[in-house]
C-alpha cells in the first residue's frame, strides 16, 4: 500500500533562518507531488507541484522553493524565513496516470511557527 | 481557471441534528473530479469521497451523503444525525487534468463544523 511521510511534525524557527521540509512517498512510482500551505483559519493554498524528477511548477510567488531530487521525494525550502511563512504545510501525492485515480493523499503536515 | 466556493465558513449544530455543507465549483473542463476531505483537529486531511463529472448519481455512506448537481455546479455534503466526532474542517476540492500527467487540484476555503453535545 502507498504511504506518505512528512517531517518534522512541528517546527519553530527564527526569522531569517533557513527551512527544509521533506516529504517522501512509498509504494508508488512517478506520483504527482504537491506542497500546500494552510494559514491559520484559512483554506489550502497550493504552493508547488511536480510531475517528475527535477520538474517544479510554482503557483504563487513567495519566499519558498521546492525541489524533487528523487521520484518519491519532494522538498520545500527557504533560504530566509519570514514571519508570514508561518502555517501548516501539507504534502500530497496523486497517482500520475490513469483517469479516475485522482484523489490526493496527504501527509500528516508540518506546523511551522516563525518567531 | 478553476474555483471552489464554500460559502459557509463556520457551522454549529447540536448533536443529532442534520447538517449540509455547501460546495459550488467553477471549471470550463468537461471532465473533472470533485472531492470532499475532512480535517480533524490533528491536521491530517482525510479523503471522504470522489465524484467524476460523468456520474451524477448521489451517494450515501452511512450517515454521510453527497448531492452532485451539474446543473447548478454544486456538490453538497450532508451529515445525518451529527456526532461530536464529526467536528472538523471540511474541504471541497476540484481536480482537472492539466496535461503531461499533471492534475490541478483546487480546494475551497473549508467549512468548520462544530457539533455541540
Amino acid at each position: 500500500s502507498q504511504t506518505i511521510h512528512q517531517w518534522p511534525a512541528t517546527l519553530v524557527q527564527p526569522v531569517g533562518s533557513p527551512l527544509s521540509l521533506e516529504c517522501t512517498v512509498e509504494g508508488t512510482s512517478n506520483p504527482n507531488l504537491y506542497w500546500y500551505r494552510q494559514a491559520a483559519g484559512r483554506g489550502l493554498q497550493l504552493l508547488f507541484y511536480s510531475v517528475g524528477i527535477g520538474q517544479i511548477s510554482s503557483e504563487v510567488p513567495q519566499n519558498l522553493s521546492a525541489s524533487r531530487p528523487q521520484d518519491r521525494q519532494f522538498i520545500l525550502s527557504s533560504k530566509k524565513l519570514l514571519l508570514s511563512d508561518s502555517g501548516f504545510y501539507l504534502c500530497a501525492w496523486v497517482r500520475g496516470q490513469g483517469l479516475g485515480n485522482t484523489e490526493a493523499f496527504f501527509g500528516q503536515g508540518t506546523r511551522l511557527t516563525v518567531v | 481557471a478553476q474555483k471552489v466556493t464554500q460559502a459557509q465558513t463556520e457551522i454549529s449544530v447540536v448533536e443529532k441534528e442534520d447538517v449540509t455543507l455547501d460546495c459550488v465549483y467553477e471549471t470550463r473542463d468537461t471532465t473533472y473530479y470533485l472531492f470532499w476531505y475532512k480535517q480533524p483537529p490533528s491536521g491530517e486531511l482525510v479523503f471522504l469521497i470522489r465524484r467524476n463529472s460523468f456520474d451524477e448519481q448521489n451517494e450515501i455512506s452511512g450517515r454521510y451523503s453527497w448531492n452532485f448537481q451539474k446543473s447548478t455546479s454544486s456538490f453538497n455534503f450532508t451529515i445525518t444525525a451529527s456526532q461530536v466526532v464529526d467536528s472538523a474542517v471540511y474541504f471541497c476540492a476540484l481536480s482537472v487534468y492539466s496535461g503531461a500527467g499533471s492534475y490541478q487540484l483546487t480546494f475551497g476555503k473549508g467549512t468548520k463544523l462544530s457539533v455541540i453535545p
